[in-house]
């Protein structure tokens, strides 16, 4: 069974541009975490999707935006990218099972470099 | 709002020892509780899931213990070696808008 899987793994932009990193969960989970990991910092929490439906953001300005489609896969959208935006983006997937939460499964990231 | 706190911060220790990390959290009202562990680098890989109505998971080494009602899980690591060394973070996935709540982690080194 595939894991989560997230696109590009490395990614270079340049301050003002958009950048858009996409995340596959694994088949059945209806649920994608987005987390910034900043060097040397914890995982700080963005977005949250689960059924096509935004269900929480973390403190973040609007220019960090995302969505999920009908097929559960996820976008990050980061626009006018700032260069403290330079930090490994992780997205996570579960889902509820109707009885329990199944155990949530990382991607290996997407590091973006802004210069 | 969920918070969850993980002390120590960082633990360095000799190869071979019995070891606990210790996890809490704020909103008993959980789905179930994570353990994972992150090398320099890299993404989380999940070590164990506790549901809200277990009390403990083992795989190997590790053995990750639950208790709601005082908001705490441990994870205890035996006999540990170099390749252990990482860091160690616990998730409580909560109810409604919280999500998925991460601790900062426990940076472990184990000496050889």
């Amino acid at each position: 069974e595939a894991g989560v899987t997230q696109s590009p793994t490395h990614l270079i932009k340049t301050r003002g541009q958009q950048a858009t990193l996409r995340c596959s969960p694994i088949s059945g989970h209806t649920s994608v975490y987005w987390y910034q990991q900043a060097l040397g910092l914890g995982l700080q929490f963005l977005l949250w999707y689960d059924e096509g439906e935004e269900r929480n953001r973390g403190n973040f300005p609007p220019r960090f935006s995302g969505r999920q489609f009908p097929n559960y896969s996820s976008e990050l959208n980061v626009n006018a990218l700032e260069l403290e935006d330079s930090a490994l983006y992780l997205c996570a997937s579960s889902s509820f099972t109707g009885t329990e939460n199944t155990e949530a499964f990382f991607g290996q990231g997407t590091r973006l470099t802004v210069v | 709002k969920q918070e969850v706190t993980q002390i120590p911060a960082a633990l360095s220790v000799p190869e071979g020892e019995n070891l606990v990390l210790n996890c809490s959290f704020t909103d008993s009202a959980i789905y179930n509780l994570q353990w994972f562990r992150q090398d320099p680098g890299k993404g989380l890989t999940s070590l164990l899931l506790i549901q809200s109505s277990q009390r403990e998971q083992t795989s190997g080494r590790l053995n990750a213990s639950l208790d709601k009602s005082s908001g705490r899980s441990t994870l205890y690591i035996a006999a540990s070696q170099p390749g252990d060394s990482a860091t160690y973070l616990c998730a409580a996935l909560g109810g409604g808008a919280d999500g998925l709540t991460f601790g900062k982690g426990t940076h472990l080194i184990i000496q050889p």
